[in-house]
């Protein structure tokens, strides 16, 4: 079991390009979160997905992120136009179930330099 | 809107100390608090998942209590080691988040000496 994984591990971008970053959840878990951690900052929710379904994206700026986690295939975070203040560590994280009982398995994340 | 403090935000102690990491959440209904360590530029390790029934949990050297009606954590950590520096992040989850999603402090970033 390989648990969470997050490709790339690291990514370059200039102001205005596209950042695809993708995560595949450990086996048998449906629940997928993104988080953002900026500098200084602590892990802030971005979305929460199920297969082919955004269930809350209230974390997401309104503008140029986007998250899809298709049918088959990984979860994908997408930054168009980057901006120096994309500049983060994005991970993602998986579940098997939500409520009570929930736990989570980390990936280990992807940094983005936006130049 | 729930939020989750931590102090200290930093610590240093010398090898062999006996330490204890706070965390504190304004809203006392919650599903589960998980403590997890992260290494510089690294993903997170989870250490410890009190769910909201427990009172506390018990790892090796760790222990992590939970106190719901004060809204309060603490991980405690005996004999550190060099090895134990890192930042220590507390989390909450409960079922008015997104699909229980978690909401973490900003973490305290503890230095062993040896």
């Amino acid at each position: 079991n390989a648990g969470v994984m997050q490709n790339p591990r690291h990514l370059v971008r200039r102001r205005g390009q596209e950042a695809r970053l993708r995560c595949s959840p450990m086996k048998g878990h449906s629940h997928v979160y993104w988080y953002r951690q900026l500098p200084e900052e602590g892990l802030k929710f971005m979305v929460y997905l199920q297969k082919e379904n955004i269930i809350d994206e209230s974390g997401m700026p309104k503008e140029r992120f986007s998250a899809e986690f298709p049918k088959e295939g990984p979860s994908i975070l997408r930054i168009q136009q980057v901006v120096r203040g994309d500049s983060a560590a994005y991970f993602c994280a998986s579940s098997p179930r939500t409520g009570p009982t929930q736990y989570w398995i980390f990936g280990p994340g992807t940094r983005l330099t936006v130049t | 809107k729930q939020e989750v403090t931590q102090i200290p935000a930093a610590l240093s102690v010398p090898e062999g100390e006996n330490l204890v990491l706070n965390c504190s959440f304004t809203d006392s209904a919650i599903y589960n608090l998980q403590w997890f360590r992260q290494d510089p530029g690294k993903g997170l390790t989870s250490l410890l998942l009190i769910q909201s029934s427990q009172r506390e949990q018990t790892s090796g050297r760790l222990n992590a209590s939970l106190d719901k009606s004060s809204g309060r954590s603490t991980l405690y950590i005996a004999a550190s080691q060099p090895g134990d520096s890192a930042t220590y992040l507390c989390a909450v989850s409960a079922d008015d988040q997104a699909g229980t999603a978690l909401i973490f402090g900003k973490g305290t970033t503890l230095s062993v000496s040896s």
